[in-house]
This record gives C-alpha cells, structure tokens and sequence, in this order.
C-alpha cells in the first residue's frame, strides 16, 4: 500500500527548515528516502529501520515512529541545491520490494 | 566505479514499435528492478527479479516483459507501445530483496512515443 507524503510541495528561501512526513496504514520494516532532481534517477539519502531510531548526515537528518508508522525528514538550514522532490520508500515486511510514495516536491530560492 | 548504467538514456519510438531497454550493472547485486516514472509521480515499480525468479506486478500491463539473460543485464521489452506509455524508465538493483539495503538506480532511460 502506497505511503502518504505531505506536505505535496513546499517553497523555502535558503536558510529555512522543513519537514517532510511519510505515514503508512501498515506496520513498517523500513523507510528509505530518496532525492530526485528534475531527469535525473532518484539518489538515496537514507534508511531507517524500526525501532524508532534517528538518522542524519550534514543537515538532513531523519527520524522513524514505528508505533504511529510514520518516518519524518527534516531538512536544516536549506541550500539551493537540497531542491528537488523527495520521495519515501517504505517495506512493510520481509521479501517485498519498496513502495514508493508520491514525493514531496522541495524548492529552495535565493 | 561500481554503478548501475541504463542505454540509451533516450529513446523515440513509434505507436506501436517494439522497443527494447537495457541495464546493467557492475555491483553484483541479487536484485534487479524496472520502475515506470510518469512526470510528477513516484516510481512505479513493473517488474523485479531476485537472481532468475522472476516477479510481477500485478497490475504491469501484458505489453511489458522483461529478460534478466545474467546477473549483469537486464532488458524492458515494449512489445506495442502506446502514447501511454512515454515515461521515464528507471532500472535499480538491491544486494537483497528486504532488509536495510538500499536500492542503487540508473540515470534512466526516457521514452517517447510517436
């Protein structure tokens, strides 16, 4: 079952923090999130396993609420390359390949 | 550098002409996948193989096949496309099919039909 992105689209000026969030309606192994800039293939930024634990490299950092099924990406202090739309991916058991959600789509202006 | 390359990165086609896709990769991964990617919308996954099984999607029309003929190489066979089918075709492999490892896509291959 697809997860649930919000928000669809957000517009930060450089500097700005944002959140995007990834619910599901079913128990989650895993939540994989993904960066795509416009034609070009999705790159991975990180993966989250439950048991809630906490993620984060540079600025970008997330976090897993297996209880609520809901994985959040924060974004710290914006640059303008950070734009793009992301996408969650989450596994709800063991042999099955990601769901992807629909993305949120991200852009950072000046 | 290991990485998963797709060719061509586009490819025009006419209404109805079979056109075949190719990926391959050097990461000896398990797992290859094909996604659908239509502007604005997430990845939709086709197809994927987990060494030679091979296992599809439900609702993935009969006009799409696929051929895995070695760990390296993968093809998305268009047997008739139709308009419908101009997207973004995107391959990715995986170590194994669940855990925490990530999927390594390609730069894709754009489709356009005439």
């Amino acid at each position: 079952q697809q997860p649930v992105q919000s928000p669809q689209a957000v517009i930060l000026r450089e500097g700005e923090d944002a959140v995007i969030n990834c619910s599901s309606s079913k128990a989650l192994y895993s939540v994989h999130w993904y960066r795509q800039k416009h034609g070009e293939a999705p790159v991975f930024l990180m993966i989250l396993l439950k048991g809630g634990e906490q993620k984060g490299h540079d600025k970008i950092s997330a976090s897993f609420n297996e209880k609520k099924q809901q994985s959040s990406l924060y974004l710290t202090a914006s640059q303008l390359s950070y734009s793009g739309t992301y996408f969650c991916g989450t596994e709800g058991s063991g042999n099955t390949p990601l769901v992807f959600g629909k993305g949120t789509r991200l852009s950072v202006i000046a | 550098d290991a990485m998963v390359i797709q060719n061509p990165r586009y490819q025009v086609t006419q209404f109805g002409k079979p056109v075949t896709l190719s990926c391959s990769q050097t990461l000896n991964h398990n797992v290859m996948y094909w996604y659908q990617q239509k502007s604005s919308q997430a990845p939709k996954l086709l197809f994927h193989y987990y060494d030679k099984d091979f296992n599809n999607e439900a609702d993935t029309p009969d006009n799409f096949q696929s051929r895995r003929p070695n760990t390296s190489f993968c093809f998305l066979d268009i047997r008739s496309p139709g308009l419908g089918d101009a997207a973004m075709y995107l391959c990715a492999t995986s170590r194994v099919l669940a855990g925490p490892e990530t999927q390594y896509f390609g730069p894709g291959t754009r489709l356009l039909v005439l």
